[in-house]
């Protein structure tokens, strides 16, 4: 079973169209989760991250967990061209350092 | 805003020769990892590393890996042979180990080394 599973897309919408991202993960252990973003040919970026489940804000951007179903979310509102990229969702076991990362979504935004 | 640094963009190789990639930290931070991505696939982790040794390995990272700080602000991977599916994107990211021992890690742009 994979540790981390991300549909990888191609997700394309149109610009100002609410996006939804999702993860699912395997391992109760893992209790901080991270989106990044990934310009092509560039490093992750990173776009949130939180600890614990519900949700946090941020701008555009919501990022939301539940433990419960071990699902992860991100939400992006008046979506805009200048979001399209590949965005990975990345967990990891407190007091270790292995990020695991999702097959990262490719999502276009059209004008 | 501080940001991790790596060179060179690209290193192309061959098959069998040594490569050094470089990468430059954020300057408070003392955790440092190289991750790898090959094209199309997932980000992959190989090796972490703090207080001057490695805190934890990837099964990638074999003892054709090597990594070192060599000074207070430079980190690099060696590849001491290099093979043809050692090609792929290679990230370097830094954190500094937050209240809840969650460390924030921060990436680089990447290398890309290409093997023919």
């Amino acid at each position: 079973q994979k540790e981390v599973e991300q549909d990888p897309g191609p997700l394309s919408v149109p610009e100002g169209a609410i996006v939804s991202l999702n993860c699912t993960y395997s391992n109760s252990a893992f209790q901080y989760f991270m989106w990044y973003r990934q310009y092509s040919r560039k490093g992750p970026e990173l776009l949130m991250y939180t600890y614990s489940s519900g949700n946090k804000e941020d701008g555009r951007f919501t990022a939301q967990v539940d433990k419960s179903s071990k699902y992860i979310s991100l939400f992006i509102r008046d979506s805009q061209p200048s979001d399209s990229a590949t965005y990975l969702c990345a967990t990891i076991i407190q007091g270790a350092q292995k990020l695991v990362f999702g097959q990262g979504t490719r999502l276009t935004i059209n004008p | 805003e501080p940001e991790v640094t790596q060179t060179p963009s690209h290193q192309v190789t061959q098959m069998g020769q040594e490569v050094i990639l470089r990468c430059v930290p954020i300057s408070n931070h003392l955790y440092f990892y190289w991750y790898r991505q090959i094209l199309g696939q997932k980000v992959e982790f190989l090796v972490s590393f703090y207080n001057n040794e490695i805190s934890e390995k990837s099964e990638i990272f074999d003892d054709q890996f090597s990594v070192e700080r060599p000074d207070g602000s430079n980190f690099t991977l060696k590849i001491r042979s290099t093979k043809l599916e050692d090609s792929a994107m290679y990230f370097c990211a830094s954190s500094e180990r937050g209240p809840l021992g969650i460390d924030t890690q921060y990436f680089g742009p990447g290398t890309r080394l290409t093997v023919l």
